[in-house]
């Protein structure tokens, strides 16, 4: 079993629509990251969590500590929001290597 | 302030070469980590450096190796290609290494996208 596992691994929405992908893991964690990642290959960070929840334009990310889960939200979705979402943690288990998720492939169609 | 760049974007080798990536961090930036991303595995830690030491090494196989420079850029090589180490190599850098990255932001460079035939 992955420590990091995604929700789903595979999403098509229709420009407009609420997103959300879900991310769960097993280890301690310092913090979690939500990174998006183009068609290009370059990863683009979007936020860094270690508790509650924060927000950049459309998009909001919450982590719920005790229950290892966090959740990346896209309100009002638009087709330049299709990329893959990778949820990545940093913990002292790893020495702080990032440990990442499987990705989640988003499809806004317009 | 510029990101982090890795050069070339784009190599193909073929099978028992070996290959050589290069990542700049952003300035100021001391520590460097690899990672290694393909459809099958997602992405793995190869290895990370500071102060041009290596300071974590990954479960990958002794033809992966690396080295930082004073300048903090840093290399990675591959050798005796593999059609399996065909794979998007990413760096990343941070100001601090190791276990002091707990609440440090992630700064990705584009990656390089090695085809191995």
């Amino acid at each position: 079993k992955n420590e990091v596992e995604q929700s789903p691994q595979n999403l098509t929405a229709q420009e407009g629509e609420f997103i959300t992908i879900n991310c769960s893991y097993s280890v301690g964690i310092s913090a979690l990251h939500w990174l998006q990642q183009h068609p290009g290959g370059g990863i683009v960070s979007l936020f860094m969590l270690s508790s509650g929840k924060k927000k950049h334009g459309r998009l909001i990310a919450t982590i719920n500590i005790q229950e290892k889960h966090s959740s990346l939200h896209i309100t009002a979705s638009h087709p330049r929001d299709s990329a893959v979402y990778i949820c990545a943690v940093r913990s002292d288990n790893y020495g702080q290597n990032f440990v990442f998720g499987p990705g989640t492939r988003l499809s806004v169609l317009p | 302030k510029a990101g982090v760049t890795q050069t070339p974007r784009y190599l193909i080798k073929t099978r028992g070469q070996q290959v050589t990536l290069s990542c700049s961090p952003i300035s100021g930036h001391r520590s460097v980590s690899w990672y290694q991303q393909t459809p099958g595995q997602g992405l793995q830690f190869l290895f990370e450096y500071f102060s041009e030491t290596q300071r974590n090494k990954g479960n990958f196989p002794g033809r992966f190796s690396g080295r930082q420079f004073s300048n903090s850029r840093s290399e990675m090589n591959v050798s005796t290609l593999e059609l399996g180490d065909s794979a998007l190599y990413l760096c990343a850098s941070s100001l601090v290494w190791g276990t002091d990255r707990a609440n440090t932001e992630a700064f990705f460079g584009q990656g390089t996208r090695l085809t191995v035939v």
